[in-house]
């Protein structure tokens, strides 16, 4: 199974809302990431988790709260989003996470979820 | 940050033309990816050139490297129509970070 599935695929909410994106492989990667991407831009890193820890954090706002449950399991929690959060959220692994100039770090990217925030 | 520029922004071709893309980056690398993105969809990986590579190729894609020049070139030979998408070079420093440009978008008619 080389695939990353994310959900949901479209996601409306409100400033008020709590929500959660979800992300899951069962490729055995021990890496996983969350982008965000702004329409005809490229993918922002925003997270990345090493054997389950919280690898780098690229000064995200705690509006946006990741976690992982277990190696195969992402989630990204959402609350008091703002109107400019608004943007394709994109979910990806890899074998490793990179600790080592031997690695490649190629990523496997899930089909990501359309945010709207209202 | 972003590490590639690319060039190209935009590229539209007819089919069975070859597309060039070009990608440049400020810092030594370890390698370098291409990614393809179907509209509004996630990224699939392409190829991957190491820093001690010139050229490789897959199918009808060439991939060359110039460290020299900090740059990289994508052909895609004898276009079709499907591979009307955005493509974006990432380039690989080690540790966590995989930094991507800000894409060509091209444009196969057919």
């Amino acid at each position: 199974d080389t695939e990353v599935t994310q959900t949901p695929k479209h996601l409306v909410m409100g400033m008020t809302n709590k929500k959660s994106l979800k992300c899951e492989q069962h490729m055995g990667h021990r890496a996983m990431y969350w982008y965000k991407q702004k329409a005809k831009k490229p993918p922002e890193l925003m997270f990345v988790y090493s054997y389950e820890k919280l690898s780098i954090n690229e000064s995200v706002p705690s509006r946006f709260s990741p976690e992982c449950p277990n190696s195969s399991l992402l989630n990204l929690h959402l609350h008091a989003l703002q109107p400019e959060d608004s943007a394709l959220y994109l979910c990806a692994s890899s074998h490793t996470a990179g600790t080592s100039g031997a690695t490649y770090n190629e990523q496997f990217f899930g089909p990501g979820t359309r945010l709207t925030v209202l | 940050s972003q590490q590639g520029e690319e060039d190209p922004q935009a590229l539209s071709i007819q089919e069975g033309e070859n597309a060039t893309m070009n990608c440049s980056y400020k810092t030594s690398i370890n390698n370098l990816q291409w990614y393809r993105q179907n509209s509004g969809r996630g990224l699939v990986h392409l190829i991957l050139i190491r820093s001690n590579e010139r050229e490789k190729h897959s199918g009808r894609l060439r991939v060359t490297l110039d460290t020299s020049k900090k740059s990289s070139s994508l052909l895609i030979t004898a276009s079709r129509a499907a591979d009307t998408a955005s493509y974006f070079c990432a380039t690989y420093t080690g540790g966590f970070k995989t930094i991507f440009g800000a894409g060509t978008r091209l444009f196969v008619k057919a």
